[in-house]
Parts: structure tokens; sequence; C-alpha cells
């Protein structure tokens, strides 16, 4: 096990395209969590999956980002039409149940 | 929604001594408090967590409390190591909510 993994460690697009990222999370766990974290603060909750099932999405999360978990197992994370504003490490996180939350190394977002 | 204070935002202390960061949070509901730590440029690691039934929890050199009355908990380091030196996170899972709320992290420099 080698804990969360997430793909690509960096994305540089420009604005107005379209980015995907992906999340592996531990296997056996069944919880999956995207995180928003930009400079000098905490992570922010986007929404979280229980299987394949899309339980709780922040208000943080517009219309522009789609995220999917088809099998129960890795995410995808996409954000449309990519605003300056959406650059920020875009985080994951997985757990088993409500046990504590480990996370991936993260996919910095760097909109040009 | 939570609602997660964290002070101090930066904090200084001589390699061997104490270190006491704290945060307080909103949603009296909130039963679950871990701690992370984030080195730059690395993913944040749990290095300790507390559920809302217990008031105070300890590992080796780190220990955390929780005044459920008074909506707040801390993070306490004992005998600080350079190692030590990192930002650390607060964060608080509502009732209700499984997402985490984090504070705004606290930068721990240990001087030599």
């Amino acid at each position: 096990d080698t804990g969360v993994s997430q793909d690509p460690r960096h994305k540089i697009t420009k604005r107005g395209q379209n980015v995907t990222f992906r999340c592996d999370p531990i296997s056996e766990h069944n919880r999956l969590y995207w995180y928003r974290q930009t400079l000098g603060q905490g992570p922010e909750f986007l929404t979280y999956f229980q299987n394949e099932a899309q339980l709780e999405k922040s208000r943080l999360l517009s219309d522009r980002f789609s995220a999917e978990r088809p099998k129960g197992s890795f995410s995808t994370l996409e954000i449309q039409r990519t605003e300056q504003g959406d650059s920020a490490m875009y985080l994951c996180a997985s757990s088993l149940h409500t046990e504590p939350q480990h996370f991936g190394d993260g996919t910095r977002l760097s909109i040009l | 929604g939570e609602n997660v204070e964290q002070h101090p935002s930066t904090l200084s202390v001589q390699e061997g001594d104490s270190a006491v960061i704290k945060c307080t949070y909103s949603d009296s509901a909130s039963n679950y408090f871990p701690w992370y730590k984030q080195e730059l440029g690395k993913r944040p690691q749990l290095i300790i967590d507390i559920r809302s039934n217990v008031g105070e929890k300890k590992d080796q050199r780190i220990a955390v409390t929780l005044n459920k009355t008074a909506k707040h908990f801390s993070l306490h380091i004992t005998e600080t190591q350079p190692e030590d030196s990192a930002v650390y996170f607060c964060a608080a899972r509502g009732g209700g909510a499984d997402g985490l709320t984090f504070g705004k992290g606290t930068h721990l420099i240990i001087q030599p």
C-alpha cells in the first residue's frame, strides 16, 4: 500500500481551458475527499464520496467543477473554463468510514 | 457551517522547549478534531486526533486537549526538536458533515 496517489503533480494551463485531475485512494478506503489549498492557508473542503456516491459538496464547488468516482475506486476532478482564481494545490484524501483522512501529495494547478 | 480559528500564526521556540497551538471552533455538534503537520511542498500528515468523548490524548511528545464547553482544543509538543519545524493545522468535523474545516495554520520554528 503506497498511500493516496494523485496525478499529475503539476498542471500548467491557459485561462479558459479545461483540466482534469485523478486521485487513487488507499485501496480499502471507501471514502474519498477533495480539498483545495492556496498559499498560506489551510485546505478547504470541496466534496466527498462514499463509494461511488457523492454525498457532500461545499458551496466553494462552483458549477465549473465536477467530480466523479464511477466505480468507487479512483476519482477525477474536472474544472471547466479555468480562471486565475482556480490556481491552487488540489488535495485528495481517503479514509475507511470515519477513520482519519490520509492525504495525497496534491496536484498544483497554475493558470497562465 | 463550521468555522475554525487558529493561533498563533507563527510560533518560534527554543529547541527543547514546549510549544502550544490553540484552536477554537464554532459548531457545538463537531465531534472530531485532527491535527496535521505539513512540511514545505509535502502532503499534510496526521499527527494526532481526538474525538469529542475524550478530554485529552497523548502520543509520546505530542498531546491534544479538548474543552467542549469552551469549544477549543490545543496541541502541545514537548521537548521540541529541529524536525518539528513545519506548519501545523488544526481541523474540525462538524456534526452531520464529513468534510474537515481547517484552521489557517501555525508556522512552528524551532530555534537551535
